[in-house]
C-alpha cells in the first residue's frame, strides 16, 4: 500500500530537549516537505527537499533542521524544541517537486506539545 | 509567489442541503489548483484538481469544482452533503511552470454538517 509513514503519531516533550520526527513513503518519490498546522493559519511549509542530499527552506524554517539522506526518509529534527513549535506536523511526498501536478501524499501527523 | 484566501473559517449546513466552499488566490504566474480534505485525526486527502482544460472538475467523494480565471477561484461545491462530510477542507495552489514552492494552503474551511 502506497503511503507516507509518520512516527511518534503524539510526542509530549519539555523545552530544550532534542527529538526528531520521522517520516518514511514507499513510492520511490523525489519530493518530501514538512508542514506544520496551526489554528486559523493552515499548513505552512518548514523544509521541502527535492531529491536526496537536496534539501531547502520553506516558509517557517527556523527552529528545525531536516536530512535526506536516503530517498525514502525525511526525519524533522528540532535541537532544542520551544513552547512555539507546539503544532501537528505532517509530512508530505509526491512523485517530483518540479511543476507541483502530482498528487501530494500526506502521511497522519504527529502532535507535538512542548512544555 | 503565490497567496490563497478562503473566505470562510466554518461553514454550517444541513444534512442533504448544497455546499460551496470559497477559495480565492493571488499568483504572478500560472498555477495548478487543489482542494484537500482532512477527516478528523487524519492527514490531508486528495479531493480534486485542475491543471489544464475543462474548468469544471470532477472530484471524489460527489464534489466539484470551478476555475474562474477572471475572478482568480476555485470554489469547491456538492449538491448534496452526508454526515460523513464532516471535515477540514483545505484549497492549495502551486505554481505550473515548475519550481521547487511546493503546495501554497489557505487556512481552512470547517465544514460542519448538521442532521
Amino acid at each position: 500500500e502506497a503511503q507516507v509513514t509518520q512516527n511518534p503519531r503524539y510526542l509530549i516533550t519539555v523545552t530544550g530537549k532534542k527529538l526528531t520526527v520521522t517520516c518514511s513513503q514507499n513510492m520511490n518519490h523525489e519530493y518530501m516537505s514538512w508542514y506544520r498546522q496551526d489554528p486559523g493559519l493552515g499548513l505552512r511549509q518548514i523544509y521541502y527537499s527535492m531529491n536526496v542530499e537536496v534539501t531547502d527552506k520553506g516558509d517557517v524554517p527556523e527552529g528545525y533542521k531536516v536530512s535526506r539522506k536516503e530517498k525514502r526518509n525525511f526525519p524533522l529534527i528540532l535541537e532544542s524544541p520551544s513552547p512555539n513549535q507546539t503544532s501537528l506536523y505532517f509530512c508530505a511526498s509526491s512523485l517530483s517537486g518540479r511543476a507541483l501536478n502530482t498528487e501530494a501524499f500526506f502521511g497522519q501527523g504527529t502532535r507535538l506539545t512542548v512544555v | 509567489a503565490q497567496s490563497v484566501t478562503q473566505l470562510d473559517s466554518q461553514v454550517p449546513v444541513f444534512e442533504e442541503a448544497p455546499v460551496e466552499l470559497r477559495c480565492n488566490y493571488s499568483s504572478s504566474v500560472s498555477v495548478y489548483l487543489f482542494w484537500y480534505v482532512q477527516y478528523p485525526n487524519q492527514g490531508l486527502q486528495l479531493l480534486l484538481k485542475y491543471l489544464s482544460g475543462s474548468t469544471l472538475v470532477k472530484g471524489i467523494n460527489g464534489f466539484e469544482a470551478e476555475f474562474n480565471k477572471s475572478q482568480t477561484s476555485f470554489h469547491l461545491r456538492k449538491p448534496s452533503v452526508h454526515i460523513s462530510d464532516t471535515a477540514e477542507y483545505f484549497c492549495a495552489v502551486s505554481p505550473s511552470g515548475g519550481g521547487a514552492d511546493g503546495l501554497t494552503f489557505g487556512k481552512g474551511t470547517h465544514l460542519i454538517i448538521q442532521p
